[in-house]
Formats: C-alpha cells, structure tokens, sequence
C-alpha cells in the first residue's frame, strides 16, 4: 500500500533562516514523489516533482530511496513562502496521488 | 489558459439532504479526479476518471456517493444522503492523461461542504 507521512503539522521559521519540510514514503514499487503548495487563497498547485530535478523558486527535494524520504529544502526562507505544502506520492504507472496531511510553513519577519 | 472551474463554492445542508457538485476540468485534459479533504488531512482520491470510463474508485463510498463523466468533459459527483462526516472541501483536478505515469494534477478552487 501506498503511504505518505509528514511528520509535522506545524513548522515556524524566521525570514532568512534555513527551511526543510520532511517528507517519508511507503511505497514498493518505484515511486514518484510531488510537493504541492497552496497558498492563502490560492488553489493547490504543483510547487515540484522529483523527475524535474529542478529548483522552484528556490526550493528542492532530494529522492532517497533508501531512506524513502523526499524533504523539501530551501537555503533562506521568503515571507512569501508561508503556505501550507502536501507531499505527494505516485505509484509505478499510475496516476493515481496519495497525499500526506501537509505541513503548514510560517515564515516570521 | 482557463483553470478547473467548479460550483457551487460553498454548500450547507442537513443531515440526509443530497448535494451534487460540478467540475469543468481544463480543456483536452483526459483523466478527472475527486478528492475530499477533511480538515486537517490531506486529499484522498474518491474516484478517478481516464476520458468517460472509471479508472479508480476503491475509496468512494458507493452505498452514498455517486460520480459520472458524460461525454469525458464535465463531471458531478452526488452525495445522497449525506451524513455529518461528509463535512470536508471536495476538490475536482483534471491531468493530460499520460500513460504510465503520474501526472501533474490542476486542481480547481473546491467546494466546501458543510452537514448539519
């Protein structure tokens, strides 16, 4: 069965500080791995996926399988970040998603 | 580009009552999702529509709820009777549709559900 855990409901930071949103997977096939974000007001939307590889507005995410975790990391938190984001897990040749619970990110001046 | 629309936004009935919410998904998207998010939880996949035909519906609660997607565009989802715990936002996302992988997913604004 597919499974997401996000560890923490809550996460607070300080503008200008480092910032790692955990994420770990269950999963036995090859997975693929989302972060969605949604922003006050805003639709879900998708903040980055692990085939990119790529960095979305100065966040990344790591797959490591051997660990099944896939961690959102951003080197100095905006204000702007504060969201709530969702990890998301796809199965091998499905695009079925399961979600974690989320984490809300709160950036402090 | 026009994003998933969906109505109505808001929707407050008493318990037994019937609901049915619509989705327009974004044009030339084949595969259509349902989810209810519980608040506090993240979105579970009710039913999963490829085109017209049901790909996924192991977590809908087929004894209330029912989905269609006439003509592989629109789509409605129906909750009868409703019972307190369906309380939630019910999320419509619409995806290209590629084979063999997961897609990136667009989601509409919701509709949130209150049972009294």
């Amino acid at each position: 069965a597919q499974r997401v855990t996000q560890p923490e409901k809550l996460l607070s930071v300080f503008k200008g500080a480092p910032v790692e949103l955990k994420c770990n997977y269950s999963y036995s096939g090859s997975p693929e791995l989302f972060w969605y974000v949604q922003y006050s007001r805003q639709r879900l939307q998708l903040l980055l996926r692990h085939i990119s590889r790529e960095s979305i507005k100065g966040f990344t995410a790591d797959l490591n399988k051997g660990e099944t975790s896939f961690h959102l990391k951003k080197p100095f938190a905006q204000e702007e970040d504060s969201a709530m984001y969702y990890c998301a897990l796809g199965g091998q040749g499905a695009q079925k998603l399961v979600f974690g619970q989320g984490t809300r990110l709160t950036i402090n001046p | 580009e026009a994003g998933v629309a969906q109505s109505p936004r808001y929707k407050i009935i008493e318990k037994r009552q019937s609901v049915a919410f619509w989705c327009n998904p974004i044009s030339g998207h084949a595969t259509l999702y349902w989810y209810q998010q519980i608040l506090g939880q993240g979105p579970k996949l009710l039913i999963q529509f490829q085109n017209n035909g049901v790909v996924d519906d192991s977590q809908l609660p087929k004894d209330r709820f029912s989905a269609e997607r006439l003509k592989g565009v629109d789509s409605t989802l129906k909750i009868q009777p409703a019972k307190l715990e369906d309380s939630a936002v019910y999320l419509c996302a619409s995806s290209l549709g590629a084979q063999g992988k997961a897609d990136t997913q667009y989601f509409g604004p919701g509709t949130r559900l209150t049972v009294l």
